[in-house]
């Protein structure tokens, strides 16, 4: 069965403060492991896919990266609109994407 | 917004009774997943359906159902309702199968309430 593990599970960190956020599987046949970010009560909204171990993908102030057992959420100088949950899925094949219980970031100005 | 379309946002209803979710995909999407979301357990996969076909189960209960109709729109019906059930409910749909890209593009959800 897919496993998947965010730490931490909180994060508090000070307007340009950057940092990073794990997420550790166990999947049987990765095709592939995609962020998320989810403001409260909305929806989730995709941020990346990465396929392979040593992938990297950027998108403003954030870069997620990949090897055999984790991957990483950097966040470079955030600002307090990037205060949000964000949602670790590794996936093992085509019908399924296993969420993670996500790590719930603060940024205080 | 992501183009996905889900009523009722609220209910609130009694144990023991029947609700019907529904789900408006994007257009042109033909896969319609659905999800729990709960406090203490993050999002739960529950059933997947492409173009009417269901594909995937996950950890959804006998007392849960679901189907996605000819003009692909999906309904998630749960019965004989506990206090446990009540969560946010959300549908997501992409183009093709979530595994090949992970981009799924998730509606607003429906907040149950189960009293």
């Amino acid at each position: 069965e897919d496993q998947v593990t965010q730490s931490p599970e909180a994060l508090r960190l000070q307007e340009g403060e950057s940092s990073s956020l794990n997420c550790s599987y166990t999947v049987s046949g990765l095709r592939g492991l995609f962020w998320y970010r989810q403001d409260p009560g909305k929806g989730p909204e995709f941020l990346f896919t990465l396929y392979s171990a040593g992938e990297e993908k950027e998108k403003e102030r954030l870069k997620a990266t990949l090897t055999k057992k984790e991957s990483f959420l950097h966040i470079t100088a955030p600002k307090p609109e990037y205060s949000a949950t964000y949602l670790c899925a590794p996936s093992g094949g085509y019908q399924k994407v296993t969420f993670g219980i996500g790590t719930k970031l603060q940024v205080i100005p | 917004d992501s183009g996905v379309t889900q009523t009722p946002k609220h209910l609130i209803t009694a144990t023991g009774q029947r609700v019907t979710l529904r789900c408006s995909p994007r257009s042109g999407d033909l896969s319609v997943y659905w999800y729990q979301q709960s406090l203490d357990q993050g999002l739960q996969f529950l059933i997947q359906y492409y173009n009417g076909e269901e594909r995937a189960k996950g950890n959804i209960l006998e007392r849960f159902s679901a189907q996605q109709f000819p003009d692909l729109h999906s309904e998630l019906n749960l019965s004989s309702l506990e206090l446990g059930d009540s969560a946010l409910y959300f549908c997501a749909s992409s183009f093709r199968l979530a595994g090949a890209t992970g981009e799924l593009f998730f509606g607003e959800g429906s907040r149950l309430t189960v009293l």
